[in-house]
């Protein structure tokens, strides 16, 4: 099956520091998202981005399709962006959103 | 509206018990999902409903029992289950099978089997 896997698997940050999360995926995808699932569970979709490039304040995001991969820059980082980053893949066969391991990022004061 | 809404929070139930969890969303999506989540792990495909009919079942065991009333309802019927079977329990909704727009998650209710 598809793999995709996430980089780097941690991550702790000084507040104000940037960052780059990476997904990568060894197959031809439909669709991807990216989500921050926040200390209390919550999957908070951040970016519905299967090409090209999004910006959404101090989040933005660029997936290469034809390349296999997908970054997530967040810039000027603060304590309330800790938790964990998925990238999650939609596959057209199958009908199912596969998920990478995830990142874990904490952002000290 | 543009939220999946799931009911409880939070479950604690003893192995002999049946319950049910909730899932609620208005935004007119036809397809509708359940995942299980285990602490530190990502999020797992249980089942997909796509216009109130059952079309993925990932070989969860019948302990786990879905049902769809309606377009913006999903339930899940939950019986004899195992200490393992404790997870947050996601449910999400897309507004077509295809992953179209993308797919919104919903709280989740934090299960406790004992």
């Amino acid at each position: 099956g598809i793999q995709v896997e996430q980089s780097p698997p941690d991550l702790i940050l000084q507040e104000g520091a940037n960052s780059t999360l990476r997904c990568n995926f060894s197959d031809s995808v439909n669709n991807l998202q990216w989500f921050h699932q926040n200390p209390w569970g919550q999957l908070i979709n951040l970016f519905y981005i299967p090409s090209g490039t999004k910006q959404n304040g101090r989040l933005s995001a660029t997936t290469v399709a034809t390349e296999r991969y997908s970054l997530l820059y967040i810039s000027s980082s603060q304590t309330t962006d800790s938790g964990v980053y998925f990238c999650a893949v939609y596959l057209g066969y199958g009908n199912k959103l596969v998920f990478g391991a995830g990142t874990i990022l904490r952002v000290k004061s | 509206d543009t939220e999946v809404t799931q009911t409880p929070k939070h479950l604690v139930m003893g192995m002999t018990n049946k319950k049910s969890l909730k899932c609620e969303q208005h935004m007119g999506h036809r397809a509708m999902y359940w995942y299980k989540q285990k602490a530190k792990k990502p999020p797992e495909l249980m089942f997909v409903y796509s216009y109130e009919k059952l079309s993925i079942n990932e070989s969860v065991p019948s302990r786990f029992s879905p049902e769809c009333p309606n377009s913006s309802l999903l339930n899940l019927h939950l019986h004899a289950l195992q200490p393992e079977d404790s997870a947050l329990y996601l449910c999400a909704s897309s507004q077509d099978s295809r992953g179209n727009y993308g797919y919104t998650f919903g709280s989740g209710t934090r299960l406790t089997v004992v």
